[in-house]
């Protein structure tokens, strides 16, 4: 079985401040990952997907294999990263998007 | 961008009634589309695949029965919730993949569901 966890529900930072949003996968197989945001009143979207290896929004992901991690990180917070983020796995080839319970940011002045 | 449009946004209905909530692909082909639900504060979990002109497939511990998904077209899918009770109150949301560009999903923008 495919499972996402994101431990923390909330993540509050300063504007300027580093930003590493925390997801952690468990699944036996070869898994593609990817990162959601849901801005405020706004439809979920992708975010960045590991296989792109891009940069978006200044944001970057790398896949921990060893570590079964792919966080999201971003050296300095906008205010406007303020938003829900959902770490999302699907089984490469697979069909099923499992997400984790997401991670609020909170990006204060 | 894709847009997928979702509709209702937002239902209250009576405990007992059916509600059908409409998933459309406006400008792209949606062979597969997905349903997911919601709750307060909680991940959103998968409730079926909908493959258009086939079956859904549902996954374990959702009555097929009481939630109809019908994929009639490449452009629509629809959730029935049949006879609603409370506990079916929750946020909806359906997902589509562009047939072109299989790894990518469209989320629509959610139902909201409140069943009195």
């Amino acid at each position: 079985a495919q499972r996402v966890t994101q431990p923390e529900k909330l993540l509050s930072v300063f504007k300027g401040a580093p930003v590493e949003l925390k997801c952690n996968y468990s699944y036996s197989g070869s898994p593609e990952l990817f990162w959601y945001v849901q801005y405020s009143r706004q439809r979920l979207q992708l975010l960045l997907r590991h296989i792109s290896r891009e940069s978006i929004k200044g944001f970057t992901a790398d896949l921990n294999k060893g570590e079964t991690s792919f966080h999201l990180k971003k050296p300095f917070a906008q205010e406007e990263d303020s938003a829900m983020y959902y770490c999302a796995l699907i089984a490469r080839g697979g069909n099923k998007l499992t997400f984790g319970t997401g991670t609020q940011l909170k990006v204060e002045l | 961008g894709a847009v997928v449009s979702q509709h209702p946004s937002w239902v209250i209905c009576k405990s007992g009634t059916s509600v059908k909530i409409e998933c459309r692909s406006l400008d792209f082909q949606a062979t597969t589309m997905f349903w997911y639900r919601q709750f307060p504060k909680q991940s959103l979990m998968l409730m079926a695949t909908s493959n258009e002109g086939s079956k859904a497939t549902y996954e374990q511990g959702v009555e097929k029965d009481k939630f109809l998904i019908n994929h009639a077209s490449l452009t629509l899918s629809t959730l029935t919730v049949t006879s609603a009770h409370p506990e079916d109150s929750s946020f909806y949301i359906c997902s589509a993949r562009d047939a072109r560009l299989v790894e990518k999903l469209f989320f629509g923008s959610g139902t909201q569901l409140s069943v009195l």
